[in-house]
């Protein structure tokens, strides 16, 4: 099993509604990873979870907040966003916290619009 | 950091010729190189890798070729077919702490029927 997988794969939200999207993988990676990806652009790096906790962030704006409950799931909670944050939102694994050395694996993303 | 450029940012090509994508790297001490494709409305799909230990890696209609003297890697699709239409990323570990990526911009392949 070489999946991430992420819920929703669609999501409409207000500007003052408060959202999650969800990234679980089984593959005992111990990385994980948030990305944002605007349309014709390559991913951008938001977060990196390594070992469960929060190693890398990316002067991501606070209304932006990852979580990382365990090993397999990744959440990331959105209040307050702006139309400007609509964007493919990617989670990612590696099988360790050095992308040197371990092939990272993507989910199908998270299609967010802000309205 | 790492910077990572890539080219053609378009290429069409039709469907049972070759297709060639190349990228550029600046740091020497980068020793792994991904490739991605993605498809529409999805995530991008590891497609083929090379570590700087090996010169050419083969998968099938894929390969990737690395001088690292030059610090350039590219993408060899051969007889390539309609559903090979995708864009497809580049990439390098960034240096600074080895936890990340640095994508190049992209290339959008069409074959053509």
């Amino acid at each position: 099993d070489t999946e991430v997988t992420q819920t929703p794969k669609h999501l409409v939200m207000g500007m003052t509604n408060k959202k999650s999207l969800k990234c679980e993988q089984h593959m005992g990676h111990r990385a994980m990873y948030w990305y944002k990806q605007k349309a014709k652009k390559p991913p951008e790096l938001m977060f990196v979870y390594s070992y469960e906790k929060l190693s890398i962030n990316e002067s991501v704006p606070s209304r932006f907040s990852p979580e990382c409950p365990n090993s397999s799931l990744l959440n990331l909670h959105l209040h307050a966003l702006q139309p400007e944050d609509s964007a493919l939102y990617l989670c990612a694994s590696s099988l360790l916290p050095t992308v040197a050395n371990t092939e990272a694996f993507f989910g199908q993303g998270t299609r967010l619009t802000v309205v | 950091g790492e910077n990572v450029e890539q080219h053609p940012s378009t290429l069409s090509v039709q469907e049972g010729d070759s297709a060639v994508i190349k990228c550029t790297y600046s740091d020497s001490a980068s020793n792994y190189f991904p490739w991605y494709k993605q498809e529409l409305g999805k995530g991008p799909q590891l497609i083929i890798d090379i570590r700087s230990n090996v010169g050419e890696k083969k998968d099938q209609r894929i390969a990737v070729t690395l001088n690292k003297t030059a610090k350039h890697f590219s993408l060899h699709i051969t007889e390539t077919q309609p559903e090979d239409s995708a864009v497809y990323f580049c990439a390098a570990p960034d240096p600074g702490d080895g936890q990340n990526f640095v994508f190049g911009p992209g290339t959008r392949l069409s074959v053509l029927p």
